[in-house]
């Protein structure tokens, strides 16, 4: 079964500076996608960034940078030059390879709350 | 282009009674799937329609159902209410093997 571990459950970070949010994951499966999604209070879910498991580079969108270690089963994100409107909670999710039983299936971590301060 | 929308936004029911949430996906998205988030968790699986079509359930007792209709858009169902299902319930809409879009959410309160 597929699991996903965020041992962080706060984090603050100062803004203009750089945070990494942490990501462990379990699977059997050798295809499987990692995502990361902000969550602000309104509820709506948004996604940042991706990377499957056969991706050679780290997967990078604007500030958002995922750091993918295979062999450690890591895949934690890095905001650069964190602005206020980046407080919010973060959840790290994998997706199992398509045309499996649950098809497309997200299984959540328990999510890492960023506080950003002036 | 109009993202996911969900109906209602805010619902409150009592216990035992049944409730509806809609859910439309982006267009041309023929893949729905349903998560139920309580409050300070991640989101739970709950179904997964492609194609009008159950593609993927979690595990979650039978009180739930789901179905999608012909234009690819979603209800889930939850019959006998219970205390604990209060939770935001999220929609998301893909095209097969992308990233998920997400909905506003449903949250709904059970006394």
């Amino acid at each position: 079964a597929q699991k996903i571990t965020q041992t962080q459950p706060g984090m603050f970070v100062q803004e203009k500076e750089a945070v990494t949010l942490d990501c462990t994951y379990d699977t059997s499966d050798p295809s499987y996608g990692l995502f990361w999604y902000k969550q602000p209070s309104s509820g709506e879910m948004i996604f940042l960034i991706y990377q499957g498991s056969y991706d050679q580079q780290n997967a990078t969108e604007g500030r958002y940078s995922l750091n993918f270690q295979k062999a450690r089963k890591s895949a934690n994100l890095v905001i650069s030059a964190s602005q206020l409107g980046d407080s919010a909670m973060y959840f790290c999710a994998m997706r199992e390879a398509a045309g499996g039983t649950s098809y497309g299936k997200l299984t959540f971590g328990q999510g890492t709350i960023l506080t950003v301060h002036p | 282009d109009a993202g996911v929308t969900q109906s209602p936004t805010h619902l409150i029911k009592t216990r035992g009674q049944h409730v509806t949430l809609r859910c439309s996906p982006i267009s041309g998205h023929k893949s729905v799937s349903w998560y139920q988030q309580v409050l300070g968790q991640g989101p739970q699986f709950i179904f997964q329609y492609y194609e009008k079509e159950e593609r993927g359930r979690g595990n979650f007792p039978d009180r739930f159902s789901a179905r999608q209709f012909p234009n690819y858009s979603s209800e889930l169902n939850v019959n006998a209410l219970l205390l604990g299902d209060s939770a935001l319930y999220l929609c998301a809409s893909s095209p097969p093997g992308y990233e998920q879009y997400f909905g506003p959410g449903t949250r709904l309160t059970v006394t």
